[in-house]
């Protein structure tokens, strides 16, 4: 079981960034994203789909559609330059899977 | 605070085991699962498994089943991940981790470099 996330995304300082994250399970489970920055452990950004955590910008968002998660940085800023990771689970939830990883890069 | 310190640094040749210990603060132990992640260099996030702290009930990624043994010593709240039978593929950053439950929260450790070589 797999979930996908485009490899890489460049964007432009202000600009907004899209990061989408499919899987089939993800219209059953609920999806969470992390961002993990060179030589740190991942730190969550998106709880449940859509909830942010206390800390994170409001720039990033969470979004769900059927088996398609979104994250979504408006207005992207030099300190959000990472990679960015969904995660979900399968089969009854106790499976945890991460998606395929994808490196935000700010131009 | 919730703090997570992982074992150093450890070096194996191939057909070794390690086992890594992950210390835990800042909460009570036996009321959360600890899930281990890895990373291999230049690579994504790979879920291997977890334990319930209390029972010691754990389960694994496909992948890992059979290699991977997931253990905990409830009273000095620690956990433990030995991987038998290493391969170079298996030269990775090995993190302890509380992830999202019903709270949006997760702590990590700060990762132990396994390498394997021979």
């Amino acid at each position: 079981y797999e979930l996908k996330q485009p490899p890489s995304v460049s964007v432009s300082l202000g600009q907004t960034a899209t990061i989408t994250c499919s899987g089939d399970a993800l219209s059953k489970q609920y999806a969470y994203w992390y961002q993990q920055k060179p030589g740190q452990a991942p730190k969550m950004v998106i709880f449940k789909d859509t909830v942010r955590l206390s800390g994170i910008p409001e720039r990033f968002s969470g979004s769900s559609s059927g088996a398609v998660v979104t994250l979504t940085i408006t207005e992207v800023q030099a300190e959000d330059e990472a990679d960015y990771y969904c995660q979900s689970a399968r089969g009854n939830g106790q499976y945890y899977v991460f998606g395929t990883g994808t490196a935000v890069t700010v131009l | 605070q919730v703090q997570f310190v992982q074992s150093g640094a450890q070096m194996r040749e191939p057909g070794a085991s390690v086992k890594v210990s992950c210390k835990v603060s800042g909460y009570i132990f036996t009321e959360y699962y600890l899930h281990w992640v890895r990373q291999a260099p230049g690579q994504g996030l790979e879920w291997m498994g977890r334990i319930n702290p209390t029972s010691g009930a754990s389960i694994f990624a496909h992948q890992f089943q059979g290699r991977v043994t997931l253990t905990k010593d409830a009273s000095i709240d620690t956990a433990y991940m030995e991987l038998i039978n290493l391969q170079p593929r298996d030269t990775a950053v090995y993190y302890c981790a509380r992830l999202a439950g019903l709270e949006p929260e997760d702590y990590w450790g700060q990762g132990t470099l396994v390498t394997v070589s021979s």
